[in-house]
């Protein structure tokens, strides 16, 4: 069974600094995680997906999340915060075997950007 | 431009009625999605469609119905069975089934009161 765990449901960062929005995993097997973002009221887009290749992703926005096995962990990253980064973030993650392909996603957070 | 649509954006419902959102895709992507989010519950899966003709439940599909007659639609209803409908909707596509295509693509939501 997988699952995600996002830790801290609001997080508030000021306006230049760096963001760290916190992604835990639990898979039975190698997993693909994603990163998705929620402006109010509006459908999900994705930021950046691991699938297995480099474990430093790159994505729109200038955010970046680094899959660190050891930790079960998929962070997402962005040296510094922007007004129009204000928005819901959702970790999501995505089996390799069985019937599991269907995405879980964690709880989301969402990010306050202080001027 | 390709993409997905969701109507409506606004449904309100009297309770006992049934309802129908409507989900449309003009990316030829045979897998789509529903899902079902609340506050600080992140997004839960009511229906998916591997393929045309085919679907499965979810983890919450009691009080739902979906049918998949065309690549293209997926059409949710919520029936008067949905003990709580009142929730924003969204609906998801992907390439194919398959780990690697299986990225998520979402549409604009629609969010259901019920009165």
């Amino acid at each position: 069974a997988q699952s995600v765990t996002q830790l801290g449901s609001h997080v508030s960062v000021s306006e230049g600094a760096l963001v760290l929005l916190r992604c835990n995993y639990s898979s039975s097997v190698p997993p693909y995680l994603f990163w998705y973002v929620q402006y109010p009221n509006q459908g999900l887009q994705l930021l950046l997906k691991y699938t297995s290749a480099a474990t430093l992703v790159k994505g729109i926005n200038g955010f970046e999340a680094e899959f660190k096995k050891s930790e079960t962990s998929f962070h997402l990253t962005k040296p510094s915060a922007h007004m129009s980064d204000a928005a819901e973030y959702f970790c999501a993650v995505s089996e390799t075997s069985g019937s599991a392909r269907q995405l879980t996603f964690g709880s989301g957070t969402q990010l306050t950007v202080l001027p | 431009d390709g993409g997905i649509t969701q109507s409506p954006k606004y449904l309100f419902r009297k309770e006992g009625q049934n309802v129908t959102l409507s989900c449309e895709q003009n990316l030829n992507h045979d897998a789509m999605y529903w899902y079902r989010q609340d506050p600080g519950q992140g997004l839960r899966l009511i229906y998916y469609s591997q393929i045309v003709n085919d679907f499965q439940k979810g983890d919450i599909a009691e009080g739902y119905s979906v049918s998949r007659e065309k690549k293209e639609s997926f059409p949710l209803t919520v029936t008067s069975a949905q003990k709580n409908p009142t929730a924003f909707y969204l609906c998801a596509s992907s390439k194919s089934w398959d780990r690697t295509n299986n990225e998520q693509f979402f549409g604009p939501g629609t969010r259901l009161t019920v009165l």
